[in-house]
């Protein structure tokens, strides 16, 4: 049953440090996205990414964060300097887009808390 | 501005009960519309997925409804479980190059025995 996996599932850490969050998506997927979940906001789209190409990472602040596909098999986001409102659940999910449909798999989310 | 709202907030049930959770957007141009399902302490499940052309779409218990022209959206559960209690969350997608996605608040779900 493939699915996709996060790592790592759970990370504390104090402001100013760096935070790199990594995602395998289920082999053959040709899409990647990264979400960031909190209570007051919901769902956001942080970036995504079609064959390992970023699409569209309008909803990720530029200056602290980014995202990259090394390659098929992984896909990365880091903050650098973390600041306590980054604490939030971050996931990724994958997809296969074919003619109009598009399924997201999301993984399982990396709780992040930044004291 | 693209927007996706849903009520109610939340909702408790018993179980056996129907319920129905109600999806509004103002995304435009409209690609598709996703029902997603989260339980507590997991990522979102896939439920339905529709496009512009798709009145009705089941899956199990849960049937999704569709109205382009209106811009709403419902999920109908029927004869609820225990295990439906989680968050409920749509999804509309805007057709452009991105695919821009639009998350309503989600609905929290409870199923009272």
């Amino acid at each position: 049953d493939a699915r996709v996996t996060q790592t790592p599932r759970h990370k504390v850490t104090e402001m100013g440090q760096e935070v790199t969050m990594r995602c395998q998506p289920i082999l053959g997927h040709n899409t990647v996205f990264w979400y960031r979940q909190t209570m007051m906001q919901g769902l956001e789209l942080l970036a995504y990414f079609r064959n390992r190409a970023p699409l569209d990472d309008s909803g990720m602040p530029k200056d602290r964060f980014s995202a990259e596909m090394p390659d098929a098999t992984l896909a990365t986001l880091k903050i650098q300097p973390s600041e306590p409102r980054d604490s939030a659940v971050y996931f990724c999910a994958s997809g296969l887009v074919s003619f109009l449909q598009e399924t997201q798999y999301f993984g399982p989310g990396t709780r992040l808390l930044v004291l | 501005k693209n927007q996706v709202e849903q009520s109610p907030q939340s909702l408790i049930i018993l179980e056996g009960k129907n319920c129905t959770l109600q999806c509004n957007y103002t995304v435009s141009p409209f690609s598709n519309l996703r029902w997603y399902k989260q339980d507590t302490g997991r990522g979102p499940v896939s439920l339905t997925i529709m496009t512009f052309s798709e009145n009705t779409k089941s899956n199990g218990r849960y049937t999704a409804t569709l109205d382009a022209d209106t811009k709403q959206s419902s999920l109908h559960i029927t004869a609820s479980q225990l295990s439906d209690s989680a968050s409920y969350i749509c999804v509309v997608s805007a057709e452009n190059a991105g695919n821009m996605l639009t998350f309503g608040g989600g609905t929290r779900l409870m199923v009272k025995p």
